[in-house]
């Protein structure tokens, strides 16, 4: 299996602060990574595919980037609804894996 | 596309969990990964396993001898079952959508389903 890692566990920040999410996968896996961001009590919602692609509706703010084994997360400029959990994933092989996770937080 | 969860919210330690997944806005034999994912209480994602609209089935290797899914294409929907439950597959379950061409690859997953809360307990 491919074990995604996701760093930091957690972070607290404040609006208007950019944020950087990484995920290291244990192999490569080319460009097969996507993010999703989680609020509380909802669905994982598609931020990022294909590692730099952002989702159609998805603020600008978020950008993807990397390949083979290391790929970063970034928000520009927090704004308050973005304060949510963040996860990567993998499409690269079976079984599909997701990262641990990232809760941003409000200072 | 739209995704709805229904089944039991409690099911008791050795039973089976039974849920399913209707499908609206398009059709389940289009060219699509229909998937189940599950979330733990306060825990992360954890992806259950696939069906493909040919039929197809690709499970975790962490639930395969306990885990079925299918399709009944009449209804447009698909379904999961979860055998031999204990208090660990409490979870909230998710069905979800890979919207790949090909049975050879997986894409991403979007939309997803609200999700539903299935306690095991006796």
């Amino acid at each position: 299996d491919i074990q995604m890692t996701q760093s930091p566990s957690s972070l607290s920040t404040s609006v208007g602060d950019r944020v950087t999410i990484t995920c290291r996968a244990s192999q490569s896996i080319s460009s097969y990574l996507n993010w999703y961001q989680q609020k509380p009590g909802k669905a994982p919602n598609l931020l990022i595919y294909a590692a730099s692609s952002l989702q159609s509706g998805v603020p600008s703010r978020f950008s993807g980037s990397g390949s083979g084994t290391d790929f970063t997360l970034t928000i520009s400029s927090l704004q308050p609804e973005d304060f949510a959990s963040y996860y990567c994933q993998q499409t690269y092989s079976s079984p599909l894996t997701f990262g641990g996770g990232t809760k941003v937080e409000i200072k | 596309v739209q995704l709805q969860e229904s089944g039991p919210g409690l099911v008791k330690p050795s039973g089976t969990l039974s849920l399913t997944c209707a499908v609206s806005g398009g059709s389940i034999s289009s060219s699509n990964w229909w998937t189940w994912v599950r979330q733990p209480p306060g825990k992360g994602l954890e992806w259950i396993g696939e069906i493909y609209h040919s039929g197809s089935t690709n499970y975790n290797p962490s639930l395969k001898s306990r885990v079925t899914i299918s399709v009944d294409k009449s209804k447009n929907q698909f379904s999961l079952k979860l055998s031999s439950v204990t208090a660990a597959d409490t979870a909230v379950y998710y069905c979800t959508r890979d919207p790949t061409s090909s049975s050879w690859t997986h894409n991403w997953f979007d939309p997803w389903g609200q999700g539903t809360l299935v306690t095991v307990s006796s």
